[in-house]
């Protein structure tokens, strides 16, 4: 079951804008994953992180492990159109299987 | 690397009949794949956990007699979904996952519409 805190739920914003978006656990993660799923398809790896405190980057995505080890940010910069999509966080709990965040509806309006 | 394929990418059966769903991992060798489903603006739902070669685990309240898993080898799970009924169209998706990692690559997913 879900275990993790993702927000915000939605986002409309312009394009060219930058998108922030965070999880919150309850309990510790040792590897924090985010995920973009378009319409139709299954989500696609984004970025994955498995050291408290890294950031790492891919394009105009960063993402952050917490140094607490219970939440994790994605920021998106200079916001584009295909930008669009669900965009889920995934953590795993110590000797678990992966747990989701409920997404991040994200629309970008040209 | 890490492509994991799904087929059918869509299916629409009739009530009562049974339906499989295949999930293959195409470059690299899948010690653990993964069932989910997913209802239209939620998130994903896990419903079962097959290593090769083992029985799948399954998740509180997915009746394991009608989702079929069956993971033969390092490249290949099946899901069936048996006596199928219109509550169990959805959007299923298959994830894979390599030895020693915790990453998973998932599929395309396949749409099943059961009337």
């Amino acid at each position: 079951g879900q275990q993790l805190n993702q927000s915000p739920q939605s986002m409309f914003i312009q394009e060219g804008e930058d998108v922030s978006m965070n999880c919150t656990s309850s309990s510790i993660f040792n590897t924090w994953l985010w995920y973009k799923q378009d319409p139709g398809e299954g989500p696609v790896l984004l970025i994955a992180l498995y050291k408290a405190g890294e950031l790492t980057s891919n394009g105009r995505l960063t993402a952050q492990f917490g140094i607490t080890r219970k939440d994790s940010f994605l920021n998106i910069s200079a916001s584009i159109p295909s930008d669009v999509g669900i965009y889920f966080c995934a953590g795993h709990p110590y000797n678990n299987d992966m747990r989701f965040g409920a997404g991040t509806r994200l629309t970008v309006k040209p | 690397g890490a492509v994991v394929s799904q087929h059918p990418s869509w299916v629409i059966c009739k009530s009562g009949t049974s339906v499989k769903i295949e999930c293959r991992s195409l470059d690299f060798q899948a010690t653990t794949m993964f069932w989910y489903r997913q209802f239209p603006k939620q998130s994903l739902m896990l419903m079962a956990t097959s290593n090769e070669g083992s029985k799948a685990t399954y998740e509180q309240g997915v009746e394991k007699d009608k989702f079929l898993i069956n993971h033969a080898s390092l490249t290949l799970s099946t899901l069936t979904v048996t006596s199928a009924h219109p509550e169990d169209s959805s959007f299923y998706i298959c994830s894979a996952r390599r030895g020693g990692a915790w990453e998973q690559y998932f599929g395309p997913g396949t749409r099943l519409t059961v009337t």
